[in-house]
């Protein structure tokens, strides 16, 4: 594809509603990131893949964040019973090579807004 | 872990001027430093990048200087336009790590 793509852009959910937000990474790219980025903040690591392996999830902020990526290309970030603080940009990107044994550009997707009323 | 700061958080500079952009870090085994340019709204997108086996490295108007014996590294941007105005966020990774620490970004802007 031509980019990292992101579903929703934009997402308002209740206070205790369940969220899902897809990234779709550049075709072929074996790396793949979450960040969430609060306003006015840098990006903050979430959870890394390579492939369909999870094998960084440091990041994630409580058990009520989860990550997948079944098949090793789209993923999913799930939040659950969503709090105001959940409330920022969550930002996925993807590199070729897998990290840690090269230093690789990591595109980013365009990020979801999520809003926690 | 690493630790990334990030000076100034804002800065505003004459069209024509240069920009400089400061960047600390506490891991001495970071050894990738890449920087982004984030518009509004919009994904950040990679400007420039540097490795710790280099000095500076440069792209037309744009350079990054790393001393990792003071572990730190700058964005220089000369001849500021209008569109260079946007926030910029640097980040280290280090050799053997997945995640990116980010800088808190600074907010360019540049007045015609």
């Amino acid at each position: 594809g031509a980019g990292v793509s992101q579903s929703p852009r934009y997402k308002v959910a209740k206070r205790g509603q369940d969220v899902a937000l897809r990234c779709d990474p550049i075709s072929g790219h074996v790396s793949l990131f979450w960040y969430q980025q609060a306003l006015g903040q840098g990006p903050e690591f979430l959870t890394y893949f390579q492939n369909e392996a999870q094998l960084d999830k440091s990041g994630l902020p409580s058990d009520r964040f989860f990550a997948e990526r079944p098949e090793g290309s789209v993923s999913t970030l799930k939040i659950q019973r969503t709090q105001q603080e959940d409330s920022a940009v969550y930002l996925c990107a993807s590199s070729f090579r897998t990290s840690g044994t090269s230093t690789d550009t990591q595109y980013f997707g365009p990020g979801t807004r999520l809003t926690v009323l | 872990g690493e630790n990334v700061e990030q000076h100034p958080s804002t800065l505003s500079v004459q069209e024509g001027d240069s920009a400089v952009i400061k960047c600390t870090y506490s891991d001495s085994a970071s050894n990738y430093f890449p920087w982004y340019k984030q518009e509004l709204g919009k994904r950040p997108q990679l400007i420039i990048d540097i490795r710790s086996n280099v000095g500076e490295k440069k792209d037309q108007r744009i350079a990054v200087t790393l001393n990792k014996t003071a572990k730190h590294f700058s964005l220089h941007i000369t001849e500021t336009q209008p569109e260079d105005s946007a926030v910029y966020f640097c980040a280290a990774l280090r050799r053997t790590g997945n995640q990116f620490y980010f800088g808190t970004g600074t907010s360019l802007t540049v007045i015609p």
